[in-house]
């Protein structure tokens, strides 16, 4: 069954740094997602995908973090300047346009990121 | 803004009960509302949506129904079994989706 991957599955790094976290999205989806979910708290929406731009964002998602679609494939999140808040797991999710239940949304297993 | 509350917090049920988890939300102009399971340090597995135009889902042991006018659904489990033991997330929203914090639920063997 097709499922949506992450990479990678666990990443430190230091205050002040650039991550790139990366998704492979369900293919022939059209809908891309990212959420973060800090320990103990809820799943929160950053940003939503579509047609190669941005459609909807949360007020988390400031001018540190962007998103991109490089190849057709790959769905990514940029943190530019890491801060020791932005520790959590990061979901990338997609969506089907059509189908039997298209809005349903299928959620990747997450990249733990933790900013020392 | 769209508020999601879940309760209770956490249950703990002998196997083989039949149980009903709660979920409530603020703004009844939802789109659609999904449930998930999460499983300790794992991503979210989708287990029902209801589109706003629907009353419940049903998939196997699961039945999930929607109340847009009092901003109420439940998760019915039937026969619980300790593999469902996991933390369920409802979720309500078009595009970004606003989740409670979730139900942990244990059955016991």
């Amino acid at each position: 069954e097709p499922e949506v991957t992450q990479t990678p599955s666990h990443q430190v790094t230091q205050m002040g740094q650039e991550v790139i976290l990366r998704c492979v999205p369900i293919s022939n989806h059209l809908y891309f997602y990212w959420y973060r979910q800090i320990l103990g708290q809820k799943v929160e929406f950053l940003v939503s995908f579509y047609n190669n731009e941005i459609s909807e964002k949360s007020e988390i998602f400031d001018d540190q973090f962007s998103v991109e679609r490089p190849d057709g494939s790959n769905f990514t999140l940029k943190i530019r300047s890491t801060k020791l808040e932005d520790s959590a797991m990061y979901f990338c999710a997609s969506r089907p346009l059509t189908s039997a239940s298209y809005n349903e949304q299928f959620f990747g297993p997450g990249t733990r990121l933790t900013v020392l | 803004k769209q508020e999601v509350t879940q309760i209770p917090a956490a249950l703990s049920v002998p196997e083989g009960e039949n149980l009903v988890l709660n979920c409530s939300f603020t703004d009844s102009a939802i789109y659609n509302l999904q449930w998930f399971r999460q499983d300790p340090g794992k991503g979210l597995t989708s287990l029902l949506l209801i589109q706003s135009s629907q009353r419940e889902q049903t998939s196997g042991r699961l039945n999930a129904s929607l109340d847009k006018s009092s901003g109420r659904s439940t998760l019915y489990i039937a026969a619980s079994q300790p593999g469902d033991s996991a933390t369920y997330l409802c979720a309500v929203g078009d595009h970004g989706l606003t989740f409670g914090k979730g139900t942990h639920l244990i059955i016991q063997p």
